[in-house]
């Protein structure tokens, strides 16, 4: 079973340059989250999907676009990478709303130069 | 304004002694708190989930307790073990289906 993957792993853009995170998980979750860590801050969130076919805006969500065509992956794309976008990127999913722990990915580290 | 404050920022112990990391929030209404385990170049992992009526929840050395009227939690880790250096983050949730309040964190370094 392995939950939320991630790829890649780590990523070095220049400004300017376009990408697409891709997060699976095989827990048959609904609910899927896409965060983003800086130093100093507490996780953020960009954009969240309550299922297969719809996505939603979360607290930072400038930059950054999604999809979820299928229910098990919740692709985030920065169609043109900006310096404040390096950070941590972690996907989340879990299977409600409630009072459910989120399964977290491992992470994806971006840098733009 | 929701919020979670998180004290202390950082924390170093010797090996086989106790902590209590602090959690404060100010979200309303409110659904539960959770706190996670982050570990360098890692994602935040589940150590325990409370609801507003849960006063103690506890996960092997670790007991988080609660105090939905003060609006604070705890986590107290027991004997503790170099694998519990880590990053860890209180979490708290308002009505279902909001977004969760993450706080900065607690970094806690053991020592031999």
């Amino acid at each position: 079973n392995a939950g939320v993957t991630q790829t890649p792993k780590f990523r070095v853009l220049k400004t300017g340059q376009s990408m697409t995170l891709l997060c699976a998980q095989d827990m048959n979750h609904e609910y899927m989250y896409w965060y983003r860590q800086d130093p100093g801050m507490g996780l953020r969130l960009i954009h969240y999907s309550v299922g297969e076919g719809t996505t939603a805006k979360g607290e930072v969500p400038d930059g950054y676009n999604v999809s979820r065509l299928k229910k098990q992956n919740f692709l985030l794309g920065l169609e043109s990478a900006a310096p404040s976008q390096t950070s941590v990127y972690f996907c989340a999913s879990s299977y409600s709303a409630g009072v459910h722990g989120y399964t977290f990915g491992s992470g994806t580290r971006l840098t733009v130069v | 304004k929701n919020q979670v404050e998180q004290s202390p920022q950082s924390l170093i112990i010797l090996e086989g002694k106790n902590c209590t990391l602090q959690c404060n929030y100010t979200v309303s209404p409110f659904s539960n708190l959770r706190w996670y385990k982050q570990d360098t170049g890692r994602g935040p992992v589940s150590l325990t989930i409370m609801t507003f009526s849960e006063n103690t929840k506890s996960n092997g050395r670790y007991t988080a307790t609660l105090d939905a009227d003060t609006k604070q939690s705890s986590l107290h880790i027991t004997a503790s073990q170099l694998s519990d250096s880590a990053s860890y983050i209180c979490v708290v949730s308002g009505q279902a289906g909001t977004a969760l309040i993450f706080g900065k964190g607690t970094t806690l370094s053991v020592s031999s």
